[in-house]
């Protein structure tokens, strides 16, 4: 089972470069989030989203976009990348929210900003 | 806010040995609590959980106890493995805030032979 597949795995970007972080999912799961993770610190969450058409923002949205056009990709857009970017990127998905949630996360993409 | 204070790493063992991990939390109400772990080169999955105070989550010989008068979620395994290597973290979810799980920062762990 692929379950939450990212991709690229590392990436370096010049500033002000724009690029797209995809996210695939082929577990059917309605709930799809972003976050990212800077070192020593917790996991953000930058956008997410509840189903097919519909996203909002989460904690760190500011400096990217999302979109939701099917059940299974939910990309992430930087669109002028800066060096406050630089950081590890989790894309996860669930089937459920609340008590009984369970994430399941692709393996990060690294973004360095130079 | 809320937030989640997890022990630096990294955290070296030799196999065998006993593992704590801790981690506190400071949140209003009664938040859930959540155990991810994150094995190299894979994505972050849950390990365990517990909804409310006094319980305890426990999968694959890992355990934490929920405790409230210490704001505490405390992961423990008592003979851990070279195949345990791995980062964990700990979250929680409160009731006010429907979409956003709140993360410690991640503790290493390496265990050798």
């Amino acid at each position: 089972n692929a379950g939450v597949t990212q991709t690229p795995k590392f990436r370096i970007l010049k500033i002000g470069q724009s690029m797209t972080l995809q996210c695939t999912q082929d577990m059917n799961h309605n709930y799809m989030y972003w976050y990212r993770q800077d070192p020593g610190m917790g996991l953000k969450l930058i956008y997410y989203s509840v189903g097919a058409g519909i996203t909002d923002k989460g904690e760190v949205p500011n400096g990217y976009n999302v979109s939701r056009s099917t059940t299974e990709d939910f990309p992430l857009r930087l669109e002028l990348a800066a060096p406050s970017q630089t950081s590890v990127y989790f894309c996860a998905s669930s089937d459920t929210t609340g008590i009984n949630e369970k994430l399941f996360f692709g393996s990060g993409t690294q973004l360095s900003v130079l | 806010g809320d937030s989640v204070t997890q022990m630096e790493g990294p955290v070296t063992l030799s196999e065998e040995a006993f593992l704590t991990i801790n981690c506190t939390y400071t949140a209003t109400g009664y938040p859930s609590l959540f155990w991810y772990v994150q094995y190299p080169g894979e994505g972050l999955q849950l390990l365990l959980k517990a909804t409310k105070a006094d319980d305890k989550g426990s999968n694959k010989g890992f355990e934490a106890t929920y405790r409230k008068e210490t704001t505490s979620f405390h992961l423990e395994k008592g003979s851990v493995q070279v195949s345990d290597s791995a980062v964990y973290f700990c979250a929680l979810r409160n009731v006010d805030s429907n979409y956003q799980l709140i993360w410690g920062a991640g503790t290493k762990l390496i265990i050798k032979p």
